[in-house]
């Protein structure tokens, strides 16, 4: 299995919503990774989880909330999320740290998400 | 720290070939460069570490110029699934940080 498996693949919620996305990876890898994307822009980072803990947050709004329950699974629950938010959730993984070099990334094909 | 990237747009017919560049004002550790399709996600093409190296994946193939700072994508005959964006990504100070150009569109039409 060399997929990073993301659900669901579309979401629509309003402001007051609470909503989880879902990344699941049976590959073995020992980081995984949050990055966001607008149209027409290049993916962002927003956290880094090595060894099922976090180890990067870029500053990223607390509505925002990662979980790393295993070594396989990572979520993001959404809280109370902006229009602005609105963009393609993207998840990644690598076999071990990227700072190791010869790493690469792994992407699930996202979740499309929109605030109303 | 965002690597720029060039040219922001590239139109082929298909068997022409293209050069895509990546420059960073930061030192560069490695190089990786992904192509996405329309709707699809990113997918991996190579890394380049530093040694001034070169690789190769069908007939495209990558350099990096560790002086330079900088990183060459070479599409050879393209063809039309060669069509994408294609970002190059930087690391951050031995980090676990990706930074991704803006990337550059590559049409291959018939």
């Amino acid at each position: 299995d060399t997929e990073v498996t993301q659900t669901p693949k579309h979401l629509v919620m309003g402001m007051t919503n609470k909503k989880s996305l879902k990344c699941e990876q049976h590959m073995g890898h020992r980081a995984m990774y949050w990055y966001k994307q607008k149209a027409k822009k290049p993916p962002e980072l927003m956290f880094v989880y090595s060894y099922e803990k976090l180890s990067i947050n870029e500053s990223v709004p607390s509505r925002f909330s990662p979980e790393c329950p295993n070594s396989s699974l990572l979520n993001l629950h959404l809280h109370a999320l902006q229009p602005e938010d609105s963009a393609l959730y993207l998840c990644a993984s690598s076999q071990e740290e990227l700072s190791r070099l010869d790493e690469k990334l792994f992407f699930g094909s996202g979740t499309q998400l929109s605030v109303l | 720290q965002q690597p720029v990237q060039s040219p922001q747009a590239v139109i082929l017919r298909e068997g022409e070939d293209a050069v895509i560049n990546c420059s960073s004002s930061k030192a560069l550790y490695s190089v990786h460069w992904y192509r996405q399709k329309h709707g699809e996600a990113p997918v991996f093409l190579m890394i380049l570490l530093k040694g001034g190296e070169q690789k190769g994946h069908e007939k495209i193939s990558a350099s990096f110029n560790e002086k330079k700072q900088q990183s060459s994508l070479y599409l050879t005959a393209s063809q039309l699934s060669y069509s994408g964006t294609y970002f190059c990504g930087t690391e951050v100070g031995g980090s676990e940080k990706l930074v991704f150009g803006k990337g550059t569109k590559l049409t291959v039409n018939p």
